[in-house]
């Protein structure tokens, strides 16, 4: 799977949109950018996944730039629950299944 | 629809004993994966299952641990004997066979080994 690079943290004002950015210069053409979040002491939770297009869900919309080598994660009207680590993942899935968590990123909603 | 569930969600042994985490998927999902946080590093992967069949069980640290997924429902992870270093949260998911679907995970096994 090829390497994405996150901040370490940011802050967000709760209500505000959250944008999360991603590089992943080497991603191949078949590799799916996937976001999942671990809120404390939780497991990772499923947020969004693309390819090419841009995508929404109820939760969050992805942007991923034409060439692919980076991404932006949206969290739309951020609540403290939002709070938790973000993982950016360039993945194979499904037909690779092994899902390669780094760092991610420490978001931070404050009242 | 039930979500991933894990047992047990704590558990404090001493070094050299035997501890079983086990885990259910959620119903009519195939794929069974195990991962693991050990103290201060990444979420890693530990294997993969299909049904009852191994398909991938690259990321087993050593032969101390054993997975089973006997009938190709639920899954044990076995720690025999355990180590100080073995402790951490081991998180099971699961996801269906169909291409394109998403892995949930369960809320992990926080394992303390003493």
């Amino acid at each position: 799977d090829a390497k994405t690079t996150q901040p370490p943290s940011m802050d967000c004002a709760e209500g505000r949109a959250a944008n999360l950015p991603c590089n992943h210069s080497t991603i191949s053409g078949n590799e799916y950018v996937y976001w999942y979040r671990q809120i404390h002491s939780q497991g990772p939770q499923y947020i969004i996944h693309g390819l090419k297009n841009n995508e929404t869900n109820e939760m969050a919309s992805l942007i991923i730039t034409e060439d692919r080598k980076s991404s932006t994660l949206i969290l739309p009207h951020a609540t403290l629950r939002d709070t938790a680590v973000y993982y950016c993942i360039a993945s194979l899935f499904p037909n690779d299944y092994k899902l390669s968590f780094g760092a991610g990123t420490t978001v931070t909603v404050r009242a | 629809e039930a979500g991933v569930t894990q047992f047990p969600s704590h558990s404090v042994i001493e070094k050299g004993q035997t501890v079983t985490l086990r885990c259910d998927p959620i119903s009519g999902h195939d794929n069974l994966y195990w991962y693991r946080r050990v103290m201060g590093k990444e979420i890693k992967f530990l294997l993969h299952f299909v049904k009852e069949s191994k398909q991938d069980e690259s990321g087993m640290p050593n032969n101390r641990f054993l997975a089973e997924r006997t009938g190709g429902t639920y899954s044990t992870l076995k720690v025999q004997p355990a180590e100080l270093e073995d402790s951490g949260v081991y998180f099971c998911a699961s996801s269906r066979l169909d291409i394109g679907n998403t892995i949930y995970f369960g809320e992990g096994s926080w394992l303390t080994v003493v």
